[in-house]
């Protein structure tokens, strides 16, 4: 069954520092990869879709996809105390609408 | 923006009770989703539909029925609830003309204790 393993499981940065989150994907035949937000009590709103090896970059939010070692990336440019939320990636399976989530960052942005 | 809205957003059963969430999507997309998320899962995907009177079985379905109405409606049903079933109850909707690359839109969510 395919997996999607997230690190850390928690990240406090201050106001302005970088913060980077990590996804791992146990096989290489995914379609396409996004990162979610989640703040507390509401819903998931996307900010990255990324489908093929290299980066994307969504306003502050850049994500960077390498298949070859399994490896997705999120990296927040600025980040302020409303960023602090759950993030989550995704992996979206061929040949279908299955979406396999990892467990989520919590990050956390100290003014 | 796609708009996915659930009800009701609390919700308190004991075990053995009858229990019914709703989710309605206002895009016209075709598929839906029903996900659970627990500390340590994230998101698990329990049913899905890809049209009125569809409904497709995903990763953590026993336990849970569903049914989709409309193309608007899907609802997750638990006719026996137990305690492992308290989560927080996720829907979503995509679009199908986007391909196998559609964004899922997700509702507010529903958060079932069950006592």
């Amino acid at each position: 069954q395919q997996k999607v393993q997230q690190s850390p499981e928690s990240l406090t940065v201050s106001e302005g520092a970088m913060a980077s989150l990590n996804c791992t994907f146990s096989d290489g035949t995914s379609d396409n990869f996004r990162w979610y937000r989640q703040h507390s009590g509401k819903g998931l709103e996307v900010l990255v879709s990324i489908f093929s090896d290299g980066e994307k970059e969504e306003g502050r939010f850049t994500a960077h996809l390498n298949r070859a070692s399994l490896h997705v990336s999120l990296h927040i440019r600025e980040p302020q105390p409303s960023d602090s939320a759950v993030y989550l990636c995704a992996m979206s399976m061929p040949g279908g609408y299955k979406v396999v989530f990892g467990s989520g960052t919590r990050l956390l942005v100290s003014p | 923006e796609a708009a996915v809205t659930q009800s009701p957003r609390n919700k308190v059963t004991v075990t053995g009770g009858n229990v019914t969430l709703s989710c309605r999507q206002t895009n016209s997309h075709n598929y839906m989703y029903w996900y659970r998320q627990d500390t340590g899962h994230g998101l698990r995907l329990i049913h899905y539909s890809y049209g009125a009177g569809n409904l497709q079985i995903g990763d953590v379905p026993d336990g849970y029925k569903a049914t989709r109405t409309t193309q608007e409606d899907f609802f997750l049903l638990l006719e026996l609830a137990s305690p492992s079933q308290t989560s927080l109850y996720f829907c979503a909707s995509s679009g199908s003309d986007w391909g196998p690359y559609a964004e899922q839109f997700f509702g507010p969510g529903t958060r079932l204790t069950v006592l």
